[in-house]
């Protein structure tokens, strides 16, 4: 099977605009979670999706959303973007939810000036 | 919240020596612990991950061991190569939260040849 897949793989952005990234999920897997990576503050958990429904949301603000379709692909926006928001966007997949094995994408590095 | 504490921040080992990290999780319904290697610029991959009805699992050189009623598992590798240079993350989940994976700081381990 394939892995997990992101677009695009890096992103530059100024301060104010907006960014959309996907993620497509191995072959038969429901759940896609999100996480931000950074020097700073770690690995940490934005959100989780399983079955196009948001099952699971960290301590991020609002201008992080995200979706997922039908499909299982999914996509998270952030708006008004900050210098802070540069990180590495990862995401990984499993086949269910409740403490699944999960399988990382390549990320996406996102630079704000 | 859920936190995971995670030491040493740096570890430096001879080739074929041993290494062991170690994470603290401070939330005892946490019931999956998963191990993940990062190398420079790659995603983070899966090495092994054990549930809290296990004491302990073993791959090859790789093992982890859980202690529930202190609340830590450990992350053991023997005969350890130059190839297993990297970030190490350990994580911790609860089942009720989906698939929210907490993560600890990350051991940096370098093998010398």
């Amino acid at each position: 099977k394939a892995g997990v897949t992101q677009t695009p793989r890096y992103l530059i952005k100024t301060r104010g605009q907006q960014v959309t990234l996907s993620c497509s999920p191995i072959s038969g897997h429901r759940s896609v979670s999100w996480y931000q990576q950074t020097p700073g503050q770690g690995l940490q958990f934005l959100f989780e999706y399983f079955s196009e429904t948001q099952r699971n949301k960290g301590n991020f603000p609002g201008r992080f959303s995200g979706r997922q379709f039908s499909n299982s692909r999914s996509e998270m926006n952030v708006s008004t973007l900050e210098l802070g928001d540069s990180a590495l966007y990862l995401c990984a997949s499993s086949e269910r939810t409740r403490a699944d094995t999960q399988y990382f994408g390549p990320g996406t590095r996102l630079t704000v000036l | 919240g859920e936190n995971v504490e995670q030491h040493p921040s740096t570890l430096s080992v001879q080739e074929g020596d041993s290494a062991v990290i170690k994470c603290t999780y401070s939330d005892s319904a946490s019931n999956y612990f998963p191990w993940y290697k990062q190398e420079l610029g790659k995603r983070p991959q899966l090495i092994i991950d054990i549930r809290s009805n296990v004491g302990e699992k073993k791959d090859q050189r790789i093992a982890v061991t859980l202690n529930k009623t202190a609340k830590h598992f450990s992350l053991h590798i023997t005969e350890t190569q130059p190839e297993d240079s990297a970030v190490y993350f350990c994580a911790a989940s609860i089942w009720e939260y989906g698939n929210k994976l907490v993560f600890g700081a990350g051991t940096i381990l370098r093998v010398k040849s």
